[in-house]
């Protein structure tokens, strides 16, 4: 299983609607990622998690809010956002201990838009 | 501040054709990924280089690494239209969990 998933694919949200994104992976891998990527631009760092601690924050808005509830999942809540927040975002992880390889698997991402 | 440069940003190439997408950056780094992106789509792994002089050539592209010069190439042979995509390098500090993307380039192969 080299997957990870994210839920939802898509998302409309009104600037005062409370919601979840979410990321599950069963790699066993350690650190996991939330990147925001706008059109035809790289993806930017928000968070980074490792062994299910908030180890990076990009200098993130809080009305973005991440949680790590155990190895597997990530989820980020989004509150009061503004429509510039309205992204294409994605969630990956990497970082098996003991393998040296460390690829990084991205999820097929949530598209948000922010009304 | 690690910083990742890819050049071109923008490439147009015909069917059949030869060409490389080179990738800088500006750090010690012990991980370089490259990463392939179609429109509307997330990021698909091509290649993971670990090591000074590793090669990894995956149907018509390969990947190469010389962490003296801190550059990656990404060479294409013979592309078809089915490589039309965006590439991304992105890097690893040594040691550090953080990935820096370069800012991609955008492929396009025409019959």
């Amino acid at each position: 299983d080299t997957e990870v998933t994210q839920t939802p694919k898509h998302l409309v949200m009104g600037m005062t609607n409370k919601k979840s994104l979410k990321c599950e992976q069963h790699m066993g891998h350690r650190a996991m990622y939330w990147y925001k990527q706008k059109a035809k631009k790289p993806p930017e760092l928000m968070f980074v998690y490792s062994y299910e601690k908030l180890s990076i924050n990009e200098s993130v808005p809080s009305r973005f809010s991440p949680e790590c509830p155990n190895s597997s999942l990530l989820n980020l809540h989004l509150h009061a956002l503004q429509p510039e927040d309205s992204a294409l975002y994605l969630c990956a992880s990497r970082y098996r201990p003991g393998l040296r390889r460390s690829e990084a698997f991205f999820g097929q991402g949530t598209r948000l838009t922010v009304v | 501040e690690l910083k990742v440069e890819q050049n071109p940003l923008f490439l147009s190439m015909q069917e059949g054709k030869n060409y490389t997408i080179y990738c800088n950056y500006s750090t010690t780094s012990d991980r370089l990924y490259w990463y392939r992106q179609d429109p509307g789509k997330s990021l698909e792994s091509l290649f993971v280089l670990l090591s000074n002089g590793a090669v990894k050539q995956e149907g018509r592209l390969m990947a190469s690494l010389d962490t003296k010069a801190r550059l990656s190439t990404l060479h294409i042979t013979a592309a078809v239209h089915d490589l039309s995509a965006t590439y991304f390098c992105a890097v690893a500090r040594t040691s550090g969990s953080r990935l820096t993307f370069g800012e991609g380039t955008q492929l396009t192969v025409n019959p």
